[in-house]
Formats: C-alpha cells, structure tokens, sequence
C-alpha cells in the first residue's frame, strides 16, 4: 500500500533561515510526488510536482523538491523563508499505474516564521 | 478563468439539521472529491466521484451524503447522523484516470462549517 510520512507537525524557523521540510513516501510503484500549500481558511495550491525526468523540481515561491529514490523522499526546502511562507504544506503521493488513482496525502507541517 | 467554487464560506447550522456544501466546477474535470479537515489530522477522505451518476465512499463516510448528478456540481449533504460535523471542508476535481499523476488535484476555497 501508498503511503506518505511528513515528519514533524511543527516546524519554526527565522526569517531568512533554511526552511527544510519532510516527506518519505512508501509505494510499490513509480510514485508521483507532489507539495501542496494551504494558507489559513483556504483550500490548497500546487506548489510543485515530481512526474519523470528531472530529480530537483523547482515550484512556486522559490521552493524546490528533489526526488530521491534510494531515500524514498521528497524533502522542500526554500533557502531563505519569509514571513508570508507561514502556512500548511502537505505532501502527496500517486501511485502512477497502481490500483488507484487518488492523490494520499500526508498529515501536514504547519511551518512558523519568526521574524 | 477555470477553477473550483465552493459555497458558502462559513456555515452555521444548529445541531439535527441537515446541510448542503455546494461544489461547482468549470474545468472540464471528470473526477470530484470530498475532504474534511481537522486540526492536525491532515486531509479525509469522504466520497469520492470518478463520473457522472458514479460515487463511491471514502474513508468517513458515514453521516455523509453526496450526489453527482452533473459534471459541474458535487454536493455534500453533512446528515444529522454525523457525529461531529463541526470542521472544515475540501472539495477538489481532477482530470479522469491515471492524468491525476500529472496533474493532481485543484481545490476549492473550503466551507467551514460549526454546528452549534
């Protein structure tokens, strides 16, 4: 079975630091990844997505993923964060070509940014 | 410009009644979905609908109903059965089949819904 593990429910981090989050996902087939970021009483927006080809996926907001098979993960990091990154992200899994075609998505990191 | 509107944005409702979660989308999308969201326990499943007149149950389906009657509108009826309807409320689309790997999903705005 698919699934996703985002460790570390809160994460905070100073304005201008490293911001690093987590995700190991577990699939029996080629997975697609993606990250999602759902700012307060909103729904969710695609931040980025792993498909094929390249293992360092850039997205939006100057965040970037690399997709690393040997570790199973999906890591986002974004150099330097900034107070409007505050918000909740979410990882997600398809498993391309598995038994279903629903996104399964990890419980979320609340990120925090101190000024 | 395409996307997912969800209505309305907060919704009261006194505890025994039945309410809808209106779901209207304008991007040609097969697939709809339902979610509930609570504090830190990420996104559920509720139902799901890969077609027209089709839906199938997620993973908390009970005191919930849906309907599909149109390819646009994916209501939610939250029933009086529905132990602890209080939360915050996800409705997504997709493209049909194994397209959500390339693309995912889009969601709406969310309703928030408390029963009081």
């Amino acid at each position: 079975a698919q699934s996703v593990t985002q460790l570390g429910s809160h994460v905070s981090v100073s304005e201008g630091a490293l911001v690093l989050l987590r995700c190991n996902y577990s699939s029996s087939v080629p997975p697609y990844l993606f990250w999602y970021v759902q700012y307060p009483n909103q729904g969710l927006q695609l931040l980025l997505k792993y498909t094929t080809g390249a293992t360092l996926v850039k997205g939006i907001n100057g965040f970037e993923a690399e997709f690393k098979k040997s570790e199973t993960s999906f890591h986002l990091t974004k150099p330097s964060a900034h107070m409007s990154d505050a918000a909740e992200y979410f990882c997600a899994v398809s498993p391309y070509g598995g038994a279903t075609n629903k996104l399964i998505f990890g419980t979320g990191t609340l990120l925090a940014v101190q000024p | 410009d395409g996307g997912i509107t969800q209505s309305p944005k907060y919704l009261f409702r006194k505890e025994g009644q039945n309410v809808t979660l209106s779901c209207e989308q304008n991007l040609n999308h097969d697939a709809m979905y339902w979610y509930r969201q609570d504090p830190g326990q990420g996104l559920r499943l509720i139902y799901y609908s890969q077609i027209v007149n089709d839906f199938q149950k997620g993973d908390i389906a009970e005191g919930y109903s849906v309907s599909r009657e149109k390819k646009e509108s994916f209501p939610l009826t939250v029933t009086s059965a529905q132990k602890n309807p209080t939360a915050f409320y996800l409705c997504a689309s997709s493209l049909p089949g194994q397209e959500v790997s390339n693309y995912g999903y889009t969601f709406g705005s969310g309703t928030r819904l408390t029963v009081v």
